[in-house]
């Protein structure tokens, strides 16, 4: 049963620290996506690969947030330094761009900003 | 840019009421549209989709959709709840236009009393 697997699961942090989350898609999908979902904003794009090259981070505050795809099988999304806006739940997601773009969510990171 | 409505933020039924979500969406061009799940504390699953043809769609636990191309509306619908479907439902569209991003409604968050 393949899934989309997520690290870590929780984060705890300190205002000004950096947080690294990552990312396994599904292995033979060529599209990656990072999302982040609050209760005020609900589901924001973030970012967005296509056969490991970013096409779309303009949802991305570029100041702070980075995502890469060192290689097909691993994503990751790094906030340095973070804030307590941060605080939210990050969800990865991975499909097959032939497919009709149907996408697979992974458990999601929550991450705490103290 | 396309959008995606949901008309109703929450919503609460009893047990073996009928479920209508609504769904809108603004964009001329031909879609693809989903029904995503979210249980409580867990990730995203799709619960149905559309592509093409038959604009009456069956998913998982009984839900279907049905997409109105006039009205540009996609519905879910479920003839009977169960306390087990309580959850947030997303609506989402992507356009065939190549770009694999999907745009997400806000959701409605819906809680079935047994």
């Amino acid at each position: 049963d393949a899934r989309v697997t997520q690290t870590p699961r929780h984060k705890v942090t300190e205002m000004g620290q950096e947080v690294t989350m990552r990312c396994q898609p599904i292995l033979g999908h060529n599209t990656v996506f990072w999302y982040r979902q609050t209760m005020m904003q609900g589901l924001e794009l973030l970012a967005y690969f296509r056969n490991r090259a970013p096409l779309d981070d303009s949802g991305m505050p570029k100041d702070r947030f980075s995502a890469e795809m060192p290689d097909a099988t691993l994503a990751t999304l790094k906030i340095q330094p973070s804030e307590p806006r941060d605080s939210a739940v990050y969800f990865c997601a991975s499909g097959f761009e032939l497919s009709g773009n149907e996408q697979f969510f992974g458990p999601g990171t929550r991450l705490t900003v103290l | 840019a396309q959008s995606v409505s949901q008309h109703n933020h929450h919503v609460i039924l009893s047990e073996a009421a009928s479920l209508e979500l609504g769904c809108n969406y603004s964009y001329g061009g031909t879609v693809n549209l989903f029904w995503y799940v979210q249980y409580p504390g867990q990730h995203l699953q799709l619960l149905l989709k559309y592509f093409s043809g038959d604009p009456l769609v069956k998913g998982i636990k009984g839900f279907e959709a049905e997409f109105i191309k006039s009205k540009f509306s996609f519905n879910l619908r479920k003839p009977s709840v169960q306390w087990s479907d309580t959850a947030e439902y997303f609506c989402a569209v992507n356009t065939k236009s190549g770009y694999s991003t999907l745009t997400f409604g806000k959701g409605t968050m819906l809680l079935v009393s047994p």
